[in-house]
């Protein structure tokens, strides 16, 4: 049972390069977020969806997009990189958190840098 | 859309010594789920303790527990009896209607 697994563990990308981080969860969860994390911060909600097909901007969610076509897997795309968004990306799941029992999995992060 | 504030940046407490750490929000809901996570160098996010807004009794777990008032929103983390792998950076989050949203964080120093 892999959870919640991110690729790639670290990235660097030129100004106006465009890349997709990958997120995929086992764990048939239907809630799956995006956050990122600058030096020193907390996590900001980037986008997030309750399920296959559906999905909503957070906090944050300027200069990416995201898919949602399958309850496995939750891709964050970038377009046009900018410096502003060298962070570290982390991926999280939830079946529900309406629940004592039930909590966040987070993925290990993704350190991008854009130079 | 719910805001969180931990005013504290760095927090400081000795070994074996208790620590109280603040956290405050700000949201338009009744219902709600506040939490509080662990971030250590590894950068994993580690659940410490959950509460939710419609219980009045205050969580806790093991050697973590909060100090929860909601009509003054505040929800505050106290750990006793300190260890040194208490070391971390720690997040406070506000959940409701499928959006968590997570503090600046406390970076708290465990002095032997």
């Amino acid at each position: 049972n892999a959870g919640v697994t991110q690729t790639p563990k670290f990235r660097i990308l030129k100004i106006g390069q465009s890349m997709t981080l990958q997120c995929t969860q086992d764990m048939n969860h239907n809630y799956m977020y995006w956050y990122r994390q600058d030096p020193g911060m907390g996590l900001k909600l980037i986008y997030y969806s309750v399920g296959a097909g559906i999905t909503d901007k957070g906090e944050v969610p300027n200069g990416y997009n995201v898919s949602r076509s399958t309850t496995e897997d939750f891709p964050l795309r970038l377009e046009l990189a900018a410096p502003s968004q060298t962070s570290v990306y982390f991926c999280a799941t939830t079946r529900t958190l309406n629940n004592r029992e039930e909590k966040l999995f987070f993925g290990s992060g993704t350190q991008l840098s854009v130079l | 859309a719910q805001t969180v504030t931990q005013s504290q940046p760095e927090m400081s407490v000795q070994e074996a010594e208790t620590v109280t750490l603040s956290c405050t929000y700000d949201t338009s809901e009744s219902d709600y789920y506040l939490f509080w996570y662990k971030q250590p160098p590894s950068r994993q996010m580690i659940l410490v303790i959950r509460q939710e807004a419609y219980k009045q009794q205050n969580a806790t777990e093991n050697r973590f527990s909060v100090n929860f008032q909601k009509a003054a929103k505040s929800f505050s983390l106290k750990i006793s009896d300190s260890q040194l792998g208490d070391a971390a950076m720690y997040f406070c989050a506000h959940y409701n209607n499928n959006d968590m949203r997570f503090g600046a964080g406390t970076r708290l120093t465990v002095k032997p």
